[in-house]
């Protein structure tokens, strides 16, 4: 099973361009990853998913290596309400695969003005 | 509307008590989920439910039950609950869309046992 790896926090100030690395070294060919945000007290929401190169959207983007044994989120530009806990979530897509959707430690993400 | 909809949002109760948990998605999503957060904020998958297939994850205890009514239901049942069990647990639905599968989460159930 893939095992995922985040720093445990990072800070950063308000405009600047945030990457979080997660590694997933134990990744299979049929993986994919995601990463998901949290707010205190609310459930994750979905930021983004690729499975390589590069993925980007209104939000984020993805950037994965041709090894695929890691990944980078990278939030451009963050604000103080980007201060969250960000998951990386590594796991084939098709549905129901439990057990096989590991998601990491999550990395707590301070926006400082 | 609320996609994703879990009751009751806190829940206190005794050791050795029964419990369940409500989940609905109005989402017509044919996959729910429940996952258990502890306080390290470890998210781990516990039940999936898949157009009527359940799929446990080895490392949870049978005392913990999935109960589907219909599609868009997804109740977890407890039994003899131990302090263990304190967490945070979500429900979630997803859907696939090509090559892209989103999990839709809902608010969390805040589990207490004294």
């Amino acid at each position: 099973l893939a095992k995922t790896t985040q720093p445990i926090s990072m800070d950063s100030y308000e405009g600047q361009e945030v990457n979080i690395t997660c590694s997933h070294n134990n990744i299979a060919t049929n993986d994919y990853i995601t990463w998901y945000q949290q707010f205190p007290s609310q459930g994750p929401r979905f930021i983004i998913q690729g499975y390589k190169t590069k993925v980007t959207n209104e939000v984020a983007s993805l950037f994965i290596p041709a090894d695929r044994k890691s990944s980078t989120l990278s939030l451009p530009r963050v604000s103080l309400s980007d201060t969250a806990v960000y998951y990386c979530l590594v796991g084939p897509l098709t549905s129901g695969n439990t057990g096989k959707l590991i998601f990491g430690q999550g990395t707590t993400l301070q926006v400082k003005p | 509307d609320t996609a994703v909809s879990q009751t009751p949002k806190y829940l206190v109760t005794q050791m050795g008590n029964d419990k369940s948990i409500k989940c609905e998605q109005n989402l017509g999503h044919d996959t729910m989920y429940w996952y258990k957060q502890d306080s390290k904020k470890f998210l781990k998958i516990m039940f999936s439910y898949n157009n009527k297939e359940l799929i446990i994850n080895e490392t949870v205890p049978n005392r913990f039950s999935p109960k589907s009514p219909d599609k868009a239901h997804l109740n977890l049942h407890i039994n003899s609950l131990e302090l263990g069990d304190s967490a945070v647990y979500f429900c979630a639905s997803s859907r696939r869309s090509g090559r892209q599968e989103t999990q839709y989460f809902g608010p969390g159930t805040r589990l207490l046992v004294l």
